[in-house]
């Protein structure tokens, strides 16, 4: 069954610098990929979509992530981080006609 | 934003007491999904439906019930609630059960005490 791998549960990023956020999944290549942001008190938000035969997906705020085949990943990046991008960030790939969500994420964004 | 009311937005409540948690939509989708949020765990999967009084089990289903008497809503039961049961709960909706996101509500805080 897939399952996904989320390396770091906290990631601490200065103002202005790259935001990489690891997510590999752990079998079959997928149909498709989710990464979803939480807020403070708020629920999931759709961040981006990788569908069969995209490489590299841009999605809101900035946000792209790159479906590597080889690696079995798909990383999430941000050029350049804003204080607005402190939040919780989740991978999920399909399991079972479901989502397998990862452990997530904190980035805080250090001025 | 998809239209998910999650009611109540927090609750406390005292061990061995009964609790229901209502998620309303007024998108139409015919799949909803509760999960429990922890830290440390992420989302976990409690219980899901793919049309009325169509429901299954998650990972954690134990300690939970749900029903679905009509599309727009869907309920989740404490039976008997238990200090372990301390999380916050969200519910989320999609359109099918492959390559659609899921839209989530805002969540409900529960204590058990």
């Amino acid at each position: 069954a897939q399952s996904v791998t989320q390396l770091g549960s906290h990631v601490s990023v200065s103002e202005g610098a790259l935001v990489l956020l690891r997510c590999n999944y752990s079998s079959s290549v997928p149909p498709y990929l989710f990464w979803y942001v939480q807020y403070p008190n708020q629920g999931l938000q759709l961040l981006l979509k990788y569908t069969t035969g995209a490489t590299l997906v841009k999605g809101i705020n900035g946000f792209e992530a790159e479906f590597k085949k080889s690696e079995t990943s798909f990383h999430l990046t941000k050029p350049s981080a804003h204080m607005s991008d402190a939040a919780e960030y989740f991978c999920a790939p399909p399991r079972r006609n479901r989502l397998a969500f990862g452990k997530g994420n904190q980035v805080v964004v250090i001025p | 934003d998809a239209g998910i009311t999650q009611s109540p937005r927090h609750k406390v409540t005292e061990t061995g007491t009964p609790v229901t948690l209502r998620c309303h939509q007024t998108e139409n989708h015919r799949y909803m999904y509760w999960y429990r949020q922890d830290p440390g765990h992420g989302l976990r999967l409690i219980h899901y439906s793919y049309g009325v009084k169509d429901t299954d089990k998650g990972e954690v289903s134990d300690g939970y019930s749900v029903s679905r008497s009509k599309t727009e809503d869907f309920l989740l039961t404490l039976e008997s609630a238990t200090s372990s049961q301390t999380s916050v709960y969200f519910c989320a909706i999609s359109e099918s059960a492959q390559n659609s996101p899921l839209h989530f509500g805002n969540g409900t805080r529960l204590t058990v005490t």
